[in-house]
C-alpha cells in the first residue's frame, strides 16, 4: 500500500511570506492529522480530522494557521505569515480505525528566515 | 505539559546486546501506548504497541514492558543490531497521541 505523501519536502521562505504544504493520506484512512516537531523534541498535535471534520485543533495557532480537508481525502496546512519560530517539520499522519496506529509522511522541513 | 517523557536522549549499545529504552507517562488515562522508531530525513515509523490491559507485548527482537503502578513503559530490543540505530520515540494515546521526545540509539559494530 502507498504510504502518507507529503509535499514538498522542503521549503525556505522569509519571515512574513505565506507557506502552504500538501497531504495525501494512506487511502481508506478516515483519521487524519497535522504535527509539528521542533529540534529534539517529538511531534506535537496541530490539527486532527476525521473524514471532513476538524474533531481538534486546540493546539493549531488559529491567528496565523489554518487547515482543511475538503472532500475528507488531501489536507492542505497554510501558516500566513510565517515567523522565524514556525522553523520546524511539518508531518502529516493518517490512521484507519480508532486502535491504529499512526502512519506518517516524510514531513516537510520548513525554514523561515 | 509534557505528559510523556523519555528522559535519555541518546544510548549507546554494542552489537549484539541488549538496548532498553525508557518512558514514563503521567496521566493514568492513557490507554494505548506505542513505540515508533525514526531514520533522518523520513517520519516516524511504526514499531510496536501494547495495550494499557496488557503488560507485555513481543514481536521478534523487539518487547515492550508497561508498568502501570510506575506509569513506565520501556522498548527492550535483543539482540540490538547497528541498523537499529535511530531516534525512538513514546507515545501514549488518550484522545490524540502524545509523544517523548524521542532516544537517539547508536549500535555499534
Amino acid at each position: 500500500e502507498a504510504g502518507v505523501v507529503q509535499s514538498p519536502r522542503y521549503k525556505i521562505i522569509e519571515k512574513k511570506q505565506p507557506v502552504a504544504f500538501w497531504c495525501n493520506p494512506i487511502s481508506g484512512h478516515n483519521t487524519l492529522y497535522w504535527y509539528r516537531q521542533n529540534l529534539g523534541q517529538g511531534p506535537e498535535l496541530l490539527i486532527r480530522y476525521e473524514n471532513e471534520e476538524a474533531v481538534d485543533d486546540s493546539q493549531l495557532p488559529k491567528d496565523r494557521f489554518s487547515a482543511e480537508r475538503l472532500k475528507g481525502v488531501d489536507s492542505t496546512l497554510k501558516i500566513q505569515p510565517a515567523e522565524l519560530g514556525d522553523s520546524a517539520v511539518y508531518l502529516c499522519a493518517s490512521s484507519g480505525q480508532s486502535n491504529s496506529p499512526l502512519h506518517f509522511g516524510n514531513g516537510t522541513r520548513l525554514t523561515v528566515t | 505539559d509534557q505528559q510523556v517523557k523519555q528522559n535519555s536522549p541518546s544510548l549507546s549499545v554494542q552489537e549484539g546486546r541488549i538496548s532498553i529504552l525508557n518512558c514514563d507517562y503521567t496521566n493514568s488515562m492513557f490507554d494505548y501506548f506505542l513505540w515508533y522508531k525514526k531514520y533522518p530525513a523520513e517520519g516516524p515509523t511504526f514499531l510496536i504497541s501494547i495495550s494499557s490491559i496488557k503488560d507485555k507485548n513481543e514481536d521478534g527482537r523487539f518487547t515492550v514492558f508497561l508498568n502501570k503502578s510506575a506509569k513506565h513503559l520501556s522498548l527492550h530490543i535483543v539482540p540490538s543490531q547497528p541498523g537499529d540505530s535511530a531516534v525512538y520515540f513514546c507515545a501514549a494515546r488518550l484522545n490524540d497521541m502524545r509523544f517523548g521526545a524521542g532516544t537517539r540509539l547508536t549500535v555499534k559494530p
